[in-house]
């Protein structure tokens, strides 16, 4: 199974801020690289694929980028709507397999 | 717009097997470009991939779950089905069901999702 390890865990940070969250690949997946965001009792939410394509409808506050082993989703100008737990996920091999989550709260 | 809907028992004694449908409205499952997949979140932590099927039957499971799941799909109903056997409590767990990029033969994102449904494990 290809490990993938999220950091921070965890965030704190401000209406207005720019964040980014790291996603790290056990072996290379080329650009394989999934991200969602989930907000509480709801259901995961595709913001971005391929590891940097922005899903339909999804606000351009939102990007990703890296490719192989390292990829980052980032936030410029955090929105309240945006406070919620971030999850990558890959999808170059079965199982498919996901980071263990960031979650972003407010300051 | 597509839509999908998780329906199940909500409450599973242990070592029963538990059944779970999701029915695709808005759209059809029989297409090519997509698969359809189960995946699960226990209480309080992150998520995990169960499998996915094809329309046309081809089914991917996650083998750290020791084959005790299994997956159907009915395109007369526009459904698609999971079962899981001898349940335990570590079962316990929102179970999703979810629909799964697959362009040119390439797996992309979960790019819709049911609400979910919470599934509980105890006698």
């Amino acid at each position: 199974d290809i490990q993938m390890t999220q950091s921070p865990s965890s965030l704190s940070a401000s209406v207005g801020d720019r964040v980014t969250i790291t996603c790290r690949a056990g072996q290379g997946i080329s650009t394989s690289l999934n991200w969602y965001q989930q907000r509480p009792g709801k259901a995961p939410n595709l913001l971005i694929y391929a590891a940097s394509t922005l899903q339909s409808g999804v606000p351009s506050r939102f990007s990703g980028g890296g490719s192989g082993t390292l990829f980052t989703l980032t936030i410029t100008s955090l929105q309240p709507e945006d406070f919620a737990t971030y999850y990558c996920q890959q999808s170059y091999n079965t199982p498919l397999t996901f980071g263990g989550g960031t979650k972003v709260d407010i300051k | 717009q597509l839509q999908l809907q998780e329906s199940g028992p909500g409450l599973v004694k242990p070592s029963e097997t538990l059944s779970l449908t999701c029915t695709v409205s808005g759209g059809s499952i029989s297409s090519t470009s997509y698969y359809w997949a189960w995946i699960r979140q226990s209480p309080g932590k992150g998520l995990e991939w169960i499998g996915n099927i094809y329309y046309g039957g081809s089914t991917y499971y996650n083998p750290s779950l020791r084959s005790r799941f299994t997956m159907f799909v009915d395109t007369s109903k526009n459904q698609f089905s999971l079962k899981l056997s001898s349940v335990t409590a570590t079962d316990t767990a929102v179970y999703y069901c979810a629909r799964l990029q697959y362009t040119r033969r390439v797996i992309g994102g979960l790019d819709i999702w049911g609400q979910g449904t919470m599934i509980t494990v105890s006698s």
